[in-house]
């Protein structure tokens, strides 16, 4: 069974620019969720989605949106980007009752 | 305040020895979920093993378990026999909410170095 596959793997914008990144689920699950990390703030949930609805939000500006679609992937936008939006974001699925599975992130750098 | 606290940044193990990474949380929800993820270099967060808060043993994986102690409000992992391959950081992390509006929320992790 594949696992959590997040597109790219690294990304390198410059301020202002906007970005997406990709995440597929594990195949059958539903539930996909959003983490930001960094050294300062270390693991900060962004948002939930399950079955093309978004389920939870956490604390982060507008710039921050995401959507999913009806194959279960998920985008994730940042638009405006600031320098304090480097980080590593990871995605999670989950199916009904599992454990949340994560990818290997996309790290992204703004310069 | 924290919902969970992982007070120790960084530990260090000899090889072939148990070491016990320290985990308390703080909810008012009676159902919730407990678990920990080992975050080697490469970024990837892997599934270690789960408590639930209604579960009356404490969960083993392999060599990993969790001592968990509900009224203190504390889950420990426990790794035995520790080898080189579990330098990474770990994370407890705990999920509140119900099925299909879950939440998950992550301590700051520890850094775990394990020697030769």
């Amino acid at each position: 069974k594949a696992g959590v596959t997040q597109t790219p793997r690294y990304l390198i914008k410059t301020r202002g620019q906007q970005v997406t990144l990709s995440c597929s689920p594990i195949s059958g699950h539903r539930s996909v969720s959003w983490y930001q990390q960094t050294p300062g703030q270390g693991l900060q949930f962004l948002f939930e989605y399950f079955s093309e609805t978004q389920r939870n939000k956490g604390n982060f500006p507008g710039r921050f949106s995401g959507r999913q679609f009806s194959n279960s992937r998920s985008e994730m936008n940042v638009s405006t980007l600031e320098l304090g939006d480097s980080a590593l974001y990871l995605c999670a699925s989950r199916g009904l009752n599992t454990e949340a599975f994560f990818g290997q992130g996309t790290r992204l750098t703004v310069v | 305040a924290q919902k969970i606290t992982q007070t120790q940044p960084g530990m260090f193990v000899q090889e072939k020895e148990a070491v016990t990474l320290d985990c308390t949380y703080d909810t008012s929800d009676p159902s919730y979920g407990l678990f920990w993820y080992k975050q080697p270099s490469s970024g990837e967060m892997i599934f270690l093993i789960y408590q639930g808060s209604y579960d009356q043993q404490n969960a083993t994986e392999g060599r990993y378990s969790l001592n968990f102690q509900k009224a203190r409000k504390s889950a420990n992992l426990v790794i035995s026999a520790s080898q080189l391959g579990d330098s990474a950081m770990y994370f407890c992390a705990m999920r509140e909410g119900t099925s299909g509006t879950y939440k998950y929320i992550f301590g700051t992790g520890t850094r775990l170095k394990v020697l030769a």
